[in-house]
C-alpha cells in the first residue's frame, strides 16, 4: 500500500514563527504537492515537485517555500507564519505524469497560528 | 481556463436512501481525466475512481455509480441505499495538459447520512 505521511497532525505556532512541514512517501513517487484545505474553498495548490530540487508553485505560493532535497521527503516552511495560513494542509504524491496515476494523500496537518 | 465546479455544499439525507453528487468541469482539451476522492471525518482523502475523457462507460462498484456525459460536461456520483459510513467530503478533481501534474479541485461536497 501507497503511504503517504505527515510529520504532525495538529501543531500550534505563534505569528513569526518558521514553520516545517514534513512530508514522506514510501512509493518512490516522482511526483509530490502541498495542497491547503480551508472550508468553503476546498483544496488549493501551494507548490509541487516533480524530481529531487525541482519544484513549480501552484496557485497560491505566496508566503511559502519548499525543499526536495531527497526523493521520498519534500517540505513545505512557513518562513514567517500568519494568522491567515491557519489551515489544514495536505501533502500528496504520485508516479510519473505519463501513467496518469492518481495522487495518494496524506493524513493532513491543522496548524494554527496564534 | 480549468474549472470544476461542485454546486452543491451540503447534503443531508436518511439512511438507504440514494443520493447524488453533482460535479461540472470546464476545459479546453480533448484529452483529460476525472476522479472523485473521498474525505472521511479522519481527514485523508482516499482515491475512488478516475476516468478518462474517451470512456464514456458508466461505472458501478458496489453501492457507487458514476455517470460521465461529456456532452453536458458532468462527472456525477450517486450513492445507492446510503449508509452512515458514507458521511464525508467528497471531491471531484480534474486533470488536463494546461494542468499539467497537478488536481484541479472543486470546492467538495459534505454528505451526512442520518440513521
Amino acid at each position: 500500500d501507497v503511504k503517504v505521511t505527515q510529520s504532525s497532525r495538529y501543531l500550534v505556532k505563534r505569528t513569526g514563527e518558521k514553520v516545517f512541514l514534513e512530508c514522506v512517501q514510501d512509493m518512490d513517487h516522482e511526483n509530490m504537492f502541498w495542497y491547503r484545505q480551508d472550508p468553503g474553498l476546498g483544496l488549493r495548490l501551494i507548490y509541487f515537485s516533480y524530481d529531487v530540487k525541482m519544484k513549480e508553485k501552484g496557485d497560491i505560493p505566496e508566503g511559502y517555500s519548499v525543499s526536495r532535497e531527497k526523493k521520498e521527503r519534500f517540505s513545505l516552511i512557513l518562513e514567517s507564519a500568519s494568522t491567515n495560513q491557519t489551515s489544514m494542509y495536505l501533502c500528496a504524491s504520485s508516479a510519473m505524469e505519463g501513467l496518469i496515476d492518481e495522487q495518494y494523500f496524506g493524513p493532513g496537518t491543522r496548524l494554527t497560528v496564534t | 481556463a480549468q474549472k470544476v465546479t461542485q454546486a452543491q455544499t451540503e447534503i443531508s439525507v436518511v439512511e438507504k436512501e440514494d443520493v447524488t453528487l453533482d460535479c461540472v468541469y470546464e476545459t479546453r482539451d480533448t484529452t483529460y481525466y476525472l476522479f472523485w476522492y473521498k474525505q472521511p471525518p479522519s481527514g485523508e482523502l482516499v482515491f475512488l475512481i478516475r476516468r478518462n475523457s474517451f470512456d464514456e462507460q458508466n461505472e458501478i462498484s458496489g453501492r457507487y455509480s458514476w455517470n460521465f456525459q461529456k456532452s453536458t460536461s458532468s462527472f456525477n456520483f450517486t450513492i445507492t441505499a446510503s449508509q452512515v459510513v458514507d458521511s464525508a467530503v467528497y471531491f471531484c478533481a480534474l486533470k488536463d495538459d494546461q494542468a499539467g501534474t497537478a488536481l484541479i479541485f472543486g470546492k467538495g461536497t459534505t454528505l451526512s447520512v442520518s440513521s
